[in-house]
């Protein structure tokens, strides 16, 4: 069945350095990528998101890698700060040209970012 | 330029009482969603909605668990006879169209006792 999963379920880094959180994907009929920051009592905040026609995207200090061949698809923030600590989650959308259920979110586990100052 | 807006935030009911959880959508979006999230895990899809329409219900158990999105008013997800097990945060999202970037709400708190 369709899925999206994380590798790593949590991931302590230090101030200052870059974080990498990583997801693997199983629907090869994925077309929009999204991933989302959410911290403790909040819901999921938008970061940035990526269409499958693209390989990488970037934003403020965050930057999208998607790689079709193997359905991985990961996240780099630089210079992680304490405000950048909470749970990242990827998420996938089917095919949003089309019809068919693109609409529909499929979250994956979540990957908690710990900041340490 | 309010966000989505849910309530209340937290909500305990006791087991065969029910639930009634409120989304407000952002100005000027139709489209609403609701999600469920178990604690340590992702979001799962429960309902789309557009206004007065239940589009795809897949998600949503078959039974004691309803939606609407009336013409006036928030959406409203409904759970009659609440078990243990529906105890979870709700999230709303809503979307201007169909297949677009969904803004969510910050979700509702529910405690089954």
């Amino acid at each position: 069945g369709e899925s999206v999963g994380l590798h790593l379920p949590t991931l302590s880094v230090q101030e200052g350095d870059n974080s990498i959180i990583n997801c693997a994907y199983s629907n090869s009929a994925s077309d929009y990528f999204i991933w989302y920051k959410q911290e403790s009592g909040k819901g999921p905040q938008f970061i940035i998101d990526i269409r499958s026609n693209m390989d990488k995207r970037q934003g403020q200090r965050v930057t999208v890698l998607l790689n079709k061949t193997v359905k991985h698809l990961s996240l780099q923030i630089a210079a992680t700060q304490p405000g950048d600590s909470a749970v990242y989650f990827c998420a996938e959308m089917g095919n949003r040209g089309g019809g068919g259920s693109n609409y529909k979110l499929t979250f994956g586990k979540g990957t908690l970012l710990t900041v340490n100052p | 330029n309010a966000g989505v807006m849910q309530n209340p935030r937290h909500l305990v009911r006791r087991r065969g009482q029910e639930a009634r959880l409120r989304c407000s959508p952002m100005k000027g979006h139709s489209h609403v969603y609701w999600y469920r999230q178990l604690p340590e895990e992702g979001l799962k899809f429960m309902v789309y909605l557009q206004k007065e329409n239940i589009i795809d219900e897949s998600g949503m158990p078959k039974e004691r668990f309803s939606a609407e999105f009336p013409k006036e008013g928030p959406s409203i997800l409904r759970i009659q006879q609440v078990v243990r097990g529906d105890s979870a945060a709700y999230f709303c999202a809503s979307s201007p169209y169909r297949a677009d970037e969904q803004y969510f709400g910050p979700g509702t708190r529910l405690t089954v006792t």
